[in-house]
Order: structure tokens, then sequence, then C-alpha cells
């Protein structure tokens, strides 16, 4: 199974703040990757996929990158409503494995 | 509008087994797969497996092999996902979601408490 590290775990953070996320996956997966954003008590919510882009509706703060094993998913200014928990997830290979999640917190 | 909507919470007993569907609207079933991701209370994501409606292909995650079968049916374009040995760790909110790699469209999810 493909291993999905993120980082990190929780994230205390101001509004206005650049957030930037990481995760790496155990083995080349091309660029078959998805950020989801969780909020308490909600199914998650489709933010990027296949690594950069973006879908629709989403705020163009939100943006990913990365190829291969290692991807970054950045907010550029923290906004209230982005409080929430967000994952990576691969989907090469089954089982499409999520990563851990980063629980996003206001300072 | 795509919409996936799941059966209500339930509360079983150690060692039963679970049925949970998941209703389809809005698209055409077969076009697409349906993905089972299950939370566990303050946990992360936990992908459980996939189904293809089209031809009935599934793919489990291997801790729930043996326990779990997935199927769907195409004249309510509604999806199933059984459950069963149920264990205290498997309480958690079970989800479907429309998809086989990015996962746009997700059910309410159904709370699912294994208790003595």
């Amino acid at each position: 199974d493909i291993q999905m590290t993120q980082s990190p775990s929780s994230l205390s953070t101001s509004v206005g703040d650049r957030v930037t996320i990481t995760c790496q996956a155990s083995q080349d997966i091309s660029n078959y990757l998805n950020w989801y954003q969780q909020k308490a008590g909600k199914a998650p919510k489709l933010l990027i996929y296949a690594a950069s882009n973006l879908e629709t509706g989403v705020p163009s703060r939100f943006s990913g990158s990365g190829s291969g094993t290692d991807f970054t998913f950045t907010i550029s200014s923290l906004q209230p409503e982005d409080i929430a928990t967000y994952y990576c997830q691969q989907y090469d290979t089954f089982p499409d494995n999520f990563g851990q999640g980063t629980q996003l917190e206001i300072k | 509008q795509v919409q996936l909507v799941q059966s209500g919470a339930e509360v079983k007993k150690p060692g039963a087994s679970v049925k949970v569907s998941c209703r389809t609207s809005g698209y055409t079933f077969t076009n697409y797969g349906i993905t089972w991701v299950r939370q566990a209370p303050g946990q992360g994501l936990e992908w459980m497996g996939w189904i293809s409606p089209y031809n009935g292909n599934t793919n489990y995650a291997q801790r729930l092999q043996g326990r779990v079968t997935m199927n769907t049916d195409t004249s309510t374009n509604t999806a199933y996902m059984e459950l069963r040995s149920l264990r205290s760790d498997d309480t958690a909110v079970y989800y479907c979601s429309r998809g086989g790699d990015s996962l746009a469209y997700w059910g309410q999810g159904t709370l699912v408490t294994v208790s003595s």
C-alpha cells in the first residue's frame, strides 16, 4: 500500500497568514493527488485534484503543487472560514489512502 | 444536481452486522464508481473500498477484507455497504462518495455506533 505522510498534524495560524501543508507519498504517484477540507461535523470537500487543479467554485487563495512523491498545499491568505482539517489523498493505486490530516487553529 | 443521501444512524451490538445505503440522483449511476470512507470519532479519514455500479467490480481495504461487502442496485441507483462482525472500533461515521479518483460529491454520513 502507498502511505501518505502529511505534516504538520496541527498548525496555529492567524487570519491573513500564508499556510503551507506538505504531503509525501511512499512511492511515486505522479500527480494523482487530491486535497480536501473538512469542517466539524461535515463531509469532506474537494478543493484540489490532480495535485494542482482547483475544483470549480473553490477560492483562488487555495493552491496545490508537486508531483512524484512530494506535494504542497497552500492557502495564500488565511480567512476565518478556512479553519478546518485538511487531508491529502492519493488515487494512483488502490487503496486510495488519505494522509493523517492537518488541523488548523486560530492563534 | 448530484445528490447522495445515506440511511440513518444505527446502533449495533458487537458481533452484529450493519448495512448502510446511499441513494444517488442527478447523474447516470453506472458512469461513476462509489467510494466508501469512514471516520472514527476524533480520527482521520479511512478509505474502505470502491465499487463500480457498471460491472460490480470491487476493491476493498485489506484490513476490512472478509468483513465488508459493497454492492449496488442499478434499478434504484443505490449503493450499499455491509460490515459484519462489528467491533467497538468500527464505531464511526460512514460516508459514500461518487467516483474512484477525485471525490467531489459526498453523502451526509451515517453514524454507526457499536456498543454492548
